[in-house]
């Protein structure tokens, strides 16, 4: 089955650190998206890439760093310097015509930081 | 920029009531219109979504909304809801540039 692949589902970091979250794609879409969601805040776009070595500060970048080397991976790094990481993170991919340009998201991943 | 606000943030509903969700976007352009929903301990998956075409649409499990251009409104409707429709539902705007700017999500709880 076609789908997006996040990993892993829970992360923990310590102050200081950079992790890297992983996004793999097998629907052949173009553009993939990182988006964070906390509660009462929806999603909030962090970067966002549509097509292969280009990507865009989306919202909330600061703090976040992405590459797009792949058509199917986008993982998203979180350094050090992003003052407030616990949250849920999400990425998806943008179908075309036929989905009306719509998602397709993972099931996330928890970062926590201890 | 484009906005989008969801009036609703807790819906409480017995089964069987009528469901109406609203969702209001600033964008002066074209647009696309999703919900998507979050069933608890699942991922965001899409709901049904206005392209183009007849303003009224239809997505899975019964769900409807209605495009009002004018009103700058993509209202979600259901005339029944059931217990399983528990689930946070969000409401999305899609311009050209391709970002999608979400709503801030309404938590809808349905008492058996």
């Amino acid at each position: 089955d076609g789908g997006i692949t996040q990993s892993p589902k829970y992360l923990f970091r310590k102050e200081g650190q950079n992790v890297t979250l992983s996004c793999e794609q097998n629907l052949n879409h173009d553009a993939m998206y990182w988006y964070r969601q906390d509660p009462g805040q929806g999603l909030r776009l962090i970067y966002y890439s549509q097509i292969v070595n280009d990507f865009q500060k989306g919202d909330i970048a600061e703090g976040y760093s992405v590459s797009r080397e792949k058509k199917e991976s986008f993982p998203l790094t979180v350094t050090s310097a992003q003052k407030n990481p616990t949250a849920f993170y999400l990425c998806a991919s943008r179908g075309g015509r036929d989905l009306g340009y719509g998602y397709t998201f993972g099931s996330g991943t928890r970062l926590t930081v201890v | 920029a484009q906005s989008v606000s969801q009036h609703n943030h807790h819906v409480i509903l017995s089964e069987a009531a009528s469901l109406e969700l609203g969702c209001n976007y600033s964008y002066g352009g074209t647009v696309n219109l999703f919900w998507y929903v979050q069933y608890p301990g699942q991922h965001l998956q899409l709901l049904l979504k206005y392209f183009s075409g007849d303003p009224l649409v239809k997505g899975i499990k019964g769900f409807e909304a209605e495009f009002i251009k004018s009103k700058f409104s993509f209202n979600l409707r259901k005339p029944s809801v059931q217990w399983s429709d528990t689930a946070e539902y969000f409401c999305a705007v899609n311009t050209n540039a391709g970002k999608s700017t979400f709503g801030d999500g309404t938590t809808l709880t349905v008492k058996p």
